[in-house]
């Protein structure tokens, strides 16, 4: 089926290494938010990008960046990583980006920074 | 700023029982309003939403949530649980204006339905 796409599935850094996440959208969708979910806790809202900007950001420091390209694929960009970055990394697509639209979310890329 | 609490961290019932969900959430203006539900080794989907209109919306495999504006909840249930709701299931509030697009997420509910 055409849902949201990820990749890779997995990932193991190293501290202070970069990491790069890509996704693709579920078809007819424009807008692409990214999430990191933590063991035992809920998806963290980390950026949305919409029309190849990004629109909202969460409370996330600098070293997470992303990009939106013109099929609406995106990246989710990782510098310097921690310990901490240690996650799943979810990527969810919908039809605009007011929040109107339900969000589809694929399986997500799990990264383990040792 | 907008937040979600999700008063149960682990729920197990047997078949047939009745389920409710409690969701809670602080924003100061107009939200929308989402269950989403995550089965075994699949990805998250969504289970019912809530822009506006009847408090009560009625989602995916026979369950319903209510909005309740003075108590900023809104509790998701179902009357008789089966086997294959065995899941985790999140609550999510979305303000629609400065916060528009930015979902929050509560921590989840995972749901044990004994055979």
């Amino acid at each position: 089926d055409a849902g949201v796409t990820q990749s890779p599935t997995h990932l193991i850094k190293t501290r202070g290494q970069q990491v790069t996440l890509r996704c693709s959208p579920k078809s007819g969708h424009d807008t692409v938010s990214w999430y990191q979910q933590a063991l035992g806790q809920g998806p963290q809202f980390i950026f949305q990008y919409y029309e190849e900007e990004e629109r909202q950001r969460g409370n996330f420091p600098d070293r997470f960046s992303g990009h939106q390209y013109p099929n609406y694929s995106s990246e989710l960009n990782v510098n310097a990583l921690l310990l901490g970055d240690s996650a799943l990394y979810l990527c969810a697509s919908s039809r605009g980006s007011g929040g109107g639209s339900p969000l589809h979310f694929g399986n997500g890329t799990r990264l383990t920074v040792t | 700023a907008q937040s979600v609490s999700q008063h149960n961290h682990h729920v197990i019932l047997s078949e047939a029982a009745s389920l409710e969900l409690g969701c809670n959430y602080s924003y100061g203006g107009t939200v929308n309003l989402f269950w989403y539900v995550q089965y075994p080794g699949q990805h998250l989907q969504l289970l019912l939403k809530y822009f506006s209109g009847d408090p009560l919306v009625k989602g995916i495999k026979g369950f319903e949530a209510e909005f309740i504006k003075s108590k900023f909840s809104f509790n998701l249930r179902k009357p008789s649980v089966q086997w294959s709701d065995t899941a985790e299931y999140f609550c999510a509030v979305n303000g629609i204006d400065t916060n528009a697009g930015k979902s929050t997420f509560g921590d989840g509910t995972t749901l044990t339905v004994k055979p």
